[in-house]
């Protein structure tokens, strides 16, 4: 069974800064997605980027990137010029094919004015 | 961009009574997921359906179950309501089983 995990329950930078947000996956498969969905205190989930696993280049949107190492199984999101908006928790999050995501703990992401 | 609508966004019942949540999918997407989030958890997998027919299900209790009708909705019945179904329940869509889900905004249901 997949696995997913990030071992930053939480994270607290001051605006403006650079931060990144880790995550570890454990899988059999070759061919996947990767995704981070953002939970503001509104509690909707926002997808902020997505990753597909047979793409070696590593996905941005605008101030949001990845860095995706598939032989390591790691996709970490740097999120860069903080915002206060950004605060938020953060999910990292796996789908092989049609099938259910699978989601991390959850890092909680605080940008300090 | 039209969104995945849920309702009602809250709903407050009492111990052993039904609830039911509606999801409508965004337009032209034939797939929908339901999630349930408990509080300071990450989203949990409950059941999926593809063009109508069941496709995956999850940790969905035996006293909750799902459909989806001829126009894409689906509705997630929930029956002998416990303390322990308090939560966000999600529900998510996507076009002809693509990887992306797109959420809707959440059913925030409180058992008293």
């Amino acid at each position: 069974a997949q696995t997913v995990t990030q071992s930053q329950p939480e994270m607290s930078v001051q605006e403006a800064e650079t931060v990144t947000l880790s995550c570890t996956y454990d899988t059999s498969e070759s061919n996947y997605y990767l995704f981070w969905y953002k939970q503001p205190p509104s509690r909707q989930m926002i997808l902020v980027i997505r990753q597909e696993a047979y793409k070696q280049q590593n996905a941005t949107e605008n101030r949001f990137s990845v860095n995706f190492q598939k032989a390591a199984k790691s996709f970490s999101l740097k999120i860069s010029d903080s915002q206060l908006g950004d605060t938020a928790m953060y999910f990292c999050a796996f789908v092989q094919g049609a099938q259910k995501l699978v989601f991390g703990q959850g890092t909680r992401l605080t940008i300090n004015p | 961009a039209a969104g995945v609508i849920q309702s009602p966004r809250h709903l407050i019942k009492e111990k052993r009574e039904t609830a039911t949540l509606k999801c409508y999918p965004i337009p032209r997407h034939d797939t929908v997921y339901w999630y349930q989030q408990g509080p300071g958890q990450d989203p949990q997998f409950l059941i999926s359906f593809y063009e109508k027919m069941q496709s995956d299900k999850g940790s969905i209790p035996d006293r909750f179950s799902a459909q989806q009708f001829s126009d894409y909705h689906s509705e997630l019945n929930m029956s002998s309501l416990e303390l322990g179904d308090s939560a966000l329940y999600f529900c998510a869509s996507s076009f002809m089983s693509r990887e992306t889900q797109y959420f809707g905004p959440g059913t925030r249901l409180l058992v008293l």
